[in-house]
């Protein structure tokens, strides 16, 4: 089993809508998460983060953590088609240097 | 506020050869962790140096080494270069190296070909 699981997409969904995307994790004691987006040929930029299990809104994002069923997702309200890019779920497992990465989820907006 | 910064942007190396990629770190962070991403997966950890220390390690062989400066810039070395060694190498700085306080913040990379 992978550390850190996503679905590689890609996930297309028309302008306006909500995309949903979703992560799973492997080690239970993990205890912060980060949400990145990659453009095609740049690197990852961060655009949440989360710490404590429920909802966390940042304009039209919104990352929601459910440590029991070790899960975090992220919406996209009013997705538009600069959000087209690929999505990195990312976990600290340990509070110490590393963050694990998912392989990321390809999210295409269409106009 | 100054980001964090790479160099060189690319570089194409022979098959054996020594490779030495260069990371300064966003204005405030103390903290620098490398990252190689090959083609169509995410990231993955190096290692991490926080106060001139290696501070943590991830499944990579001892020919990838690195060091950090007392500015906290910091270097990826990568010795007896294989194929495989082909991918972006990120570096990403953060303000400190543990707690919940633990964004990471990534340079534009170092796109690295072995031929």
């Amino acid at each position: 089993q992978k550390e850190v699981e996503q679905n590689s997409g890609p996930l297309s969904v028309p302008e306006g809508a909500i995309a949903s995307l979703n992560c799973t994790y492997s080690d239970r004691g993990s205890q912060s998460f980060f949400w990145y987006r990659q453009y095609s040929g740049k690197s990852p930029e961060l655009i949440m983060f989360i710490y404590s299990n429920g909802d966390k809104e940042d304009g039209r994002f919104t990352a929601q953590l459910n440590k029991a069923s070790q899960y975090v997702s992220l919406l996209i309200r009013d997705s538009q088609p600069s959000d087209s890019a690929t999505y990195l779920c990312a976990v600290n497992p340990d509070q110490g240097g590393k963050l694990i990465f998912g392989q990321g989820t390809e999210l295409s907006v269409k106009p | 506020e100054t980001g964090v910064t790479q160099s060189p942007t690319h570089l194409i190396k022979t098959r054996g050869q020594q490779v030495t990629l260069r990371c300064s770190s966003q204005s405030g962070h103390n903290t620098v962790s490398w990252y190689q991403q090959a083609l169509g997966q995410g990231p993955q950890f190096i290692f991490q140096y926080y106060r001139e220390e290696e501070n943590g390690r991830g499944n990579f062989p001892p020919r990838f080494s690195g060091l950090q400066f007392p500015n906290y810039s910091s270097e990826l070395n990568v010795n007896a270069l294989e194929l495989d060694d082909s991918a972006l190498y990120l570096c990403a700085s953060s303000l400190e190296a543990q707690g919940y306080s633990y964004e990471q913040y990534f340079g534009p990379g170092t796109r690295l070909t072995v031929t």
